[in-house]
């Protein structure tokens, strides 16, 4: 099955500077890589996704990008601001299955250091 | 609103005492997840169900037990509780007929088993 590992697992950064969080995975069919955000006490919700015919993708201070021969992907979040602060789940799925099958990497916990 | 419910949000049970945790949705979606969230281990998949009567074992299906009887609802029981089974649990939806493959989290079910 598939094996998704998050790096790093914490990560404090000064408001304003950027932040990047990576993932690998190991199933090649794997197609749809979202990432979740979870505030504290809160659920994890959708921030940005990317599918494999796509290398890049941003929206606004958000951004993914995904070497599919690296097998890796990362977000990127610039401008950093304290409301970002949360953990950052990222995701892999074949999604000829449908994404019932996701898989989740360990989570990095991001503080903005105001 | 577009949601997911879960319930109980908070539950202490003893060993051995049978327990259900409800979850419905009324977003239509086809798929359903259930998660337990651990600190160090992320959000890994108990069982999955891609539509009525049609379920699928997770990551860590030992312990549990899962029903879809009907679209909107899927509730995760536990026969016989043990402490291992303390944790945070995520029930999600995913996958409407426009192919939206966002998972929708409900609030959580934080168990504990003594």
């Amino acid at each position: 099955g598939e094996n998704v590992e998050q790096h790093p697992s914490t990560l404090s950064v000064q408001e304003g500077d950027s932040a990047v969080i990576k993932c690998t995975y190991s199933d090649s069919a794997s197609n749809y890589f979202p990432w979740y955000k979870q505030e504290l006490g809160k659920r994890p919700q959708l921030i940005i996704d990317i599918r494999s015919n796509v290398g890049e993708k941003k929206d606004q201070r958000i951004a993914v990008t995904l070497n599919k021969t690296a097998k890796h992907f990362s977000l990127h979040i610039t401008e950093t601001q304290p409301e970002d602060s949360a953990v950052y789940f990222c995701a892999a799925t074949p999604l000829n299955f449908g994404n019932e099958k996701l898989t989740f990497g360990t989570g990095t916990r991001l503080t903005i250091i105001p | 609103e577009a949601q997911v419910t879960q319930n109980p949000r908070y539950l202490i049970t003893v060993t051995g005492k049978k327990l259900t945790v409800t979850c419905s949705q009324n977003m239509n979606h086809e798929y359903m997840s259930w998660y337990r969230q651990d600190p160090g281990l992320g959000l890994r998949q108990i069982y999955y169900s891609m539509n009525v009567e049609v379920t699928d074992k997770g990551d860590v299906p030992e312990g549990y037990k899962v029903s879809r009887k009907e679209k909107r609802n899927f509730p995760l029981i536990l026969e016989s509780p043990s402490p291992n089974q303390t944790s945070l649990y995520f029930c999600a939806s995913s996958f409407d007929l426009a192919g939206n493959n966002e998972q929708f989290f409900g609030p959580g079910t934080r168990l504990t088993v003594l």
